[in-house]
């Protein structure tokens, strides 16, 4: 089956930017999203990216894909310890009609 | 309301007993899924329903795993005989179009 690659853990100091990186290996990626989940909590939707752009910028945060590799980043600029959590990358397979998710990234801020 | 709805948030049940977790989709959310986030286990697919019928049923883990989707909206996941295995949080998620929103889960525990 189809699978989506996190590395599990990310340390950065507050005010500095964040990247989390997701390779997926999916021929027929529709669109790839990016979860974040808080202790205790369900899955909040931050921003998703259709396949066949590049880049997308939702205010602190940045998306790029590189499809040929199938590579997918989220950059967290000006990171907050709000920010701490765990960011799933999923990749919404169109043959398959699921989203299929990564093991997450435990994001941890500190001052 | 104005999110995907969960019910129960919490449900501690004894081995051996069936229980039902209920899930409210976004009005006019069309499809609908089902996930199962366990320790160690990442976030596993179950069931995915457009409308009424479930065309992918292939998450289900075993026969005592059954969900139905009335009025193309409530879904039902039903799990008889409970297994302490199955203590998990099940997520359910609706989406229309894109944008597929998950609600904040109904946490299991069999003891």
């Amino acid at each position: 089956g189809e699978d989506v690659e996190q590395s599990l853990f990310l340390s950065v100091r507050e005010g500095d930017s964040s990247v989390i990186n997701c390779t997926y290996t999916d021929s027929s990626s529709t669109y790839l999203y990016w979860y974040k989940q808080e202790p205790g909590a369900g899955l909040q939707l931050l921003t998703y990216i259709f396949s066949n752009m590049d880049m997308k910028q939702d205010q602190r945060l940045t998306v790029l894909l590189n499809k040929k590799d199938k590579h997918l980043s989220l950059r967290i600029a000006d990171t907050q310890t709000g920010d701490s959590a765990i960011y799933f990358c999923a990749d919404f397979s169109g043959g398959y009609n699921k989203l299929i998710f990564g093991a997450g990234t435990r994001l941890a801020v500190h001052p | 309301g104005a999110g995907v709805s969960q019910s129960p948030s919490n449900k501690v049940t004894e081995k051996g007993k069936d229980v039902e977790l209920r899930c409210d989709p976004i009005s006019g959310h069309t499809a609908l899924y089902w996930y199962r986030q366990s320790l160690g286990q990442g976030l596993e697919f179950l069931i995915y329903f457009q409308g009424n019928s479930a065309p992918d049923k292939s998450g289900l883990p075993s026969d005592r795993f059954s969900a139905e989707r009335t009025g193309g909206s409530v879904s039902t996941l039903t799990i008889q005989r409970t297994q302490q295995e199955d203590s998990a949080v099940y997520l359910c998620a609706s989406s229309l179009g894109n944008t597929i929103y998950f609600g904040e889960g109904s946490w299991l525990t069999v003891v």
